[in-house]
């Protein structure tokens, strides 16, 4: 197992265009999060799945987001038309019972 | 609501020198606190954690960090620094009753040769 993997990584897209990202975790986690972080600023937590569950959502979570981890593995994060201050990298985490998180890589999106 | 201060955005070092990240949170209770390691273009990479127990807790490449209630502090300490280490390091903080944690702003850390 090589670790949390997203994809894609950079993603450029125009205002009021729907985009799809995906996380892959560490397979045995049965917690996923997402969080978004902007330049110069820490990952703020958006929401988080316990298995399938969807259990907590952020404020931050506008109506055009959405999140889904349809079987309990993979999670995708939707952002529909979307605005120029979506521009940001997006964070997947995954974790085991204990309360570590191992983050992937990131996607980053860019709306021009 | 638990909060995370960073004072410091930018830290810069010479190569060699011994290295004191500050970290500051708000939480009522004991809380869970973390410093994570963030290289450009990467996510967050855990340097170490505390729970309970011992205070000085040590984690990877050479990085310590000491809990003080009394001050409300976690700061992150290293002897020796290596130009390998200048990255973004956050710290967080998480309740015991929440699987959420709460990040501050970061730390650049630029070390020069």
């Amino acid at each position: 197992d090589t670790g949390v993997s997203q994809d894609p990584r950079h993603k450029i897209t125009k205002r009021g265009q729907n985009v799809t990202f995906r996380c892959d975790p560490i397979s045995e986690h049965n917690r996923l999060y997402w969080y978004r972080q902007t330049l110069g600023q820490g990952p703020e937590f958006l929401t988080y799945f316990q298995n399938e569950a969807q259990l907590e959502k952020s404020r931050l979570l506008s109506d055009r987001f959405s999140a889904e981890r349809p079987k309990g593995s993979f999670s995708t994060l939707e952002i529909q038309r979307t605005e120029q201050g979506d521009s940001a990298m997006y964070l997947c985490a995954s974790s085991a019972d204990s309360y570590e998180q191992y983050f992937g890589p990131g996607t980053r999106l860019t709306v021009t | 609501a638990q909060s995370v201060t960073q004072p410091d955005i930018h830290i810069t070092v010479s190569e060699g020198a011994s290295l004191e990240l500050r970290c500051n949170y708000s939480y009522g209770a004991t809380p869970y606190l973390f410093w994570y390691v963030q290289s450009p273009g990467q996510g967050l990479q855990l340097l170490l954690k505390y729970f309970s127990g011992d205070t000085l807790v040590q984690g990877i490449k050479g990085f310590e960090a000491e809990f003080k209630r009394s001050q409300s502090s976690f700061n992150l300490r290293k002897p020796s620094v290596h130009w390998s280490d200048a990255a973004e390091y956050f710290c967080a903080v998480q309740s015991g009753g929440s699987y959420i944690p709460t990040f501050g702003r970061g730390t650049s850390l630029i070390v020069h040769p």
